[in-house]
């Protein structure tokens, strides 16, 4: 079974700190990955997400992620972070030829003005 | 993006009552929906899989007689939760896949006292 491992549950950062959270993912075959943010009082939207080709996935509002298959990771970068960055952010993956999405723990970011 | 819409946001409700959940997806149709509870701190826990015209399908350890799902229409899946106890509590969240991208509603908040 698929599972995904979020390592940082809470992260604090100043503004303009540069932000790497950490996703790895148990599974040998073809997977889709994702990452989705819920910022307070809305719904889970899609940042960005990897299904094959360029490794270095660029996302909305300046995020990126990079795919390392040696790894099974898919950690979430952004050189700066904004106050409007404080959200919960959601790595996910679906394995291929099934339709189900495993979510890891998720990550609260707090970015301190 | 495809918008999907839950209904009620927030419910409260006595055990031993029976409590339903919306979720229709309002611009595009949905030939299969996912129902997923998260708990505090907690990821996402995929409950089931809601299937048009047909039965659902559940994860392990979901009852499927306890939480029962109609999927009676391509914009409109049901979630109720029978006979609900206080350890039902939890955010109920409902998603639809659309051009190979999973949207969410805003979710559920459901309150067994």
């Amino acid at each position: 079974a698929q599972s995904v491992s979020q390592h940082n549950h809470h992260v604090i950062l100043s503004e303009a700190a540069s932000l790497e959270l950490g996703c790895n993912y148990s599974y040998g075959g073809t997977v889709n990955l994702f990452w989705y943010v819920q910022y307070p009082g809305q719904h889970l939207q899609l940042l960005l997400k990897y299904f094959s080709g360029d490794p270095l996935v660029k996302g909305i509002k300046g995020f990126e992620a990079e795919f390392i298959k040696s790894k099974f990771s898919f950690n979430l970068r952004k050189p700066s972070v904004q106050w409007s960055d404080t959200a919960e952010y959601f790595c996910a993956v679906r394995s291929g030829g099934y339709q189900k999405v495993t979510f890891g723990t998720g990550t609260k970011l707090q970015v301190i003005p | 993006g495809a918008v999907v819409s839950q209904h009620p946001s927030r419910v409260i409700c006595k055990s031993g009552t029976s409590v339903k959940i919306e979720c229709r997806s309002l611009d595009f149709q949905a030939t299969t929906m996912f129902w997923y509870r998260q708990f505090p701190k907690q990821s996402l826990m995929l409950m089931a899989t809601s299937n048009e015209g047909s039965k659902a399908t559940y994860e392990q350890g979901v009852e499927k007689d306890k939480f029962l799902i109609n999927h009676a229409s391509l914009t409109l899946s049901t979630l109720t939760v029978t006979s609900a106890h206080p350890e039902d509590s939890s955010f109920y969240i409902c998603s639809a896949r659309e051009g190979g991208e999973l949207f969410f509603g805003e979710g559920s908040r459901l309150t067994v006292l």
